[in-house]
C-alpha cells in the first residue's frame, strides 16, 4: 500500500517568513495529493491540492509543487501569519482513499 | 449549505457498553468515509463506503461496523468500547473517490469512562 512520510514534525517561524513542509510517497500510482490544515480540536480543512498532470499550483500566499519522477511533494506559506498556526497534513491517493502523512505543527511567531 | 453532519459532538460512554456515531451529507456523494484520529496523530481510515459497496480496511478491529442504509447517513458501531478506543471520529464524503476533495465532518469527540 501506499506510504507518506512528511518532514518537519514540527516548524516554527517568526510572522512574516516563509514555511515549507515536504512529503514523499511510495505508490507510483498515486494522483492526486492534497494538503489539510487543521486547528486544534476543528476537522481538517482543504487548502490547495494538486494532481499528477500537474508540476505546480498557487492560491494567494500558498503553492503546492510536485515531482512525479521523484515521487515528493512540498508545501510553501509565504508571509506566514499566526492564523497560520496548526497542524498540516499531506495525503495521496490513487484510488479511494487518502494515505496521510503524520502531519506538520506549525507556529507562527508575532 | 451543503455539508457534512455529525452527531453527536460529543459523546461519554462507559468501557464495554455499545454507542452509535451517526453521520449525513447534503452533498449527494457517492463515497463516505470513517476515520479515527487520536491526539496529536494523522487520520486513519477504518471504512468507506462507494454507495453501498462497504470496504473494510485491513487493521480495522473487528470491534467497529458500520452502516450506510442510504445516500446520506453512515452509521459507526462500537460494539464494546475500551479505553483504547477514545478518540475523535471523522465522517468524510468524496463525489467519487480518491482523485476528488475528501469533506469532513466536525466530528465526534468519544470519551470512554
Amino acid at each position: 500500500g501506499e506510504n507518506v512520510e512528511q518532514h518537519p514534525s514540527t516548524l516554527s517561524v517568526q510572522e512574516g517568513d516563509s514555511a515549507v513542509i515536504k512529503c514523499t510517497y511510495s505508490d507510483s500510482a498515486s494522483n492526486y495529493f492534497p494538503w489539510y490544515k487543521q486547528e486544534l480540536g476543528k476537522r481538517p480543512q482543504l487548502i490547495i491540492d494538486i494532481r499528477s498532470n500537474v508540476g505546480e499550483k498557487k492560491d494567494q500566499r500558498i503553492a503546492v509543487t510536485l515531482n512525479k519522477t521523484a515521487k515528493h511533494f512540498s508545501l510553501h506559506i509565504t508571509e506566514t501569519q499566526p492564523e497560520d498556526s496548526a497542524v498540516y497534513f499531506c495525503a495521496a491517493s490513487g484510488s479511494y482513499q487518502l494515505t496521510f502523512g503524520k502531519g506538520t505543527k506549525l507556529s507562527v511567531i508575532p | 449549505d451543503a455539508m457534512v453532519i455529525q452527531n453527536p459532538r460529543y459523546q461519554v460512554t462507559q468501557f464495554g457498553k455499545p454507542v452509535t456515531l451517526s453521520c449525513s451529507q447534503t452533498l449527494n456523494h457517492n463515497v463516505m468515509y470513517w476515520y479515527q484520529q487520536k491526539s496529536s496523530q494523522a487520520p486513519k481510515l477504518l471504512f468507506h463506503y462507494y454507495d453501498k459497496d462497504f470496504n473494510n480496511e485491513a487493521d480495522t478491529p473487528d470491534n467497529f461496523q458500520s452502516r450506510r442504509p442510504n445516500t446520506s447517513f453512515c452509521f459507526l458501531d462500537i460494539r464494546s468500547p475500551g479505553l483504547g478506543d477514545a478518540a475523535m471520529y471523522l465522517c468524510a464524503t468524496s463525489l467519487t473517490g480518491g482523485h476528488y476533495e475528501q469533506y469532513f465532518g466536525p466530528g465526534t469527540r468519544l470519551t470512554v469512562t
